[in-house]
């Protein structure tokens, strides 16, 4: 089946530190692969996606890169703010199963200046 | 462009009272809706999805249920809430582009406390 799997958190960093939240993945086809984010008290918002392997999403100075090889979609970025802090998830979506999408239970990062 | 609005933004209810949260669509044509739970400091749970009016599938059995009365509408129901029904309710949608692969979009969420 589908699922996502999360770094635990929470992670805490000093402004400027750099970031790396892990990801990896198992699904039963060729999935879509996706990092949202969560600010206190409001909805999920889109950071970034790939659609197929080898991909680079970029957004706001996140990246992440779809590997194929090791199922893997770590979130990163090489300086983090303040204004970072946030829970981010890792999610896919799976054409093979109705393109549902499978959410990682969700990382919670503060940065703190 | 595509807008999900839900209400109420907060919600207090007392144990055993009835619930409605309603979600709603604009800016699109026939997308599949979703109803998710996220408890305190926990991740996503998917209560509910739709493909189409009228059609809900339920994900995890509890005693709450959805409708879909309209292409745009989504409401999470409840005749009795429990004090574990306390949580963020958040209402997505999403459809398949063209190109680029699927999408989700999530709602601002409703804060529901059940005292």
């Amino acid at each position: 089946g589908n699922s996502v799997t999360q770094m635990e958190g929470p992670v805490t960093l000093s402004e400027e530190a750099f970031l790396t939240i892990n990801c990896t993945y198992t699904a039963t086809g060729y999935p879509s692969l996706f990092w949202y984010v969560q600010y206190p008290g409001e909805g999920l918002q889109l950071l970034l996606k790939a659609t197929k392997a080898d991909d680079k999403g970029s957004n706001k100075g996140f990246e992440a890169t779809y590997r194929k090889e090791t199922t893997s979609f770590h979130l990163e970025k090489g300086s983090v703010q303040v204004s970072d802090s946030a829970v981010y998830f890792c999610a896919l979506s799976d054409r093979s199963t109705g393109n549902q999408f499978y959410f990682g239970t969700g990382t919670s990062l503060t940065v703190i200046p | 462009s595509q807008t999900i609005h839900q209400w109420p933004a907060t919600l207090v209810q007392p144990v055993g009272s009835p619930l409605s949260l309603e979600c709603t669509v604009e800016g699109t044509s026939n997308p599949n809706l979703y109803w998710y739970r996220q408890a305190a400091g926990r991740g996503l749970q998917l209560l509910f999805y739709s493909v189409g009016i009228g059609q809900i599938s339920s994900e995890v059995p509890q005693n709450l249920s959805a409708s879909r009365p309209q292409d745009r509408q989504f409401i999470l129901s409840s005749k009795k809430l429990l004090l574990s029904d306390s949580g963020f309710y958040l209402c997505a949608w999403s459809v398949l582009p063209l190109s680029g692969g699927p999408q989700q979009y999530f709602g601002p969420g409703t804060r529901l406390t059940v005292t």
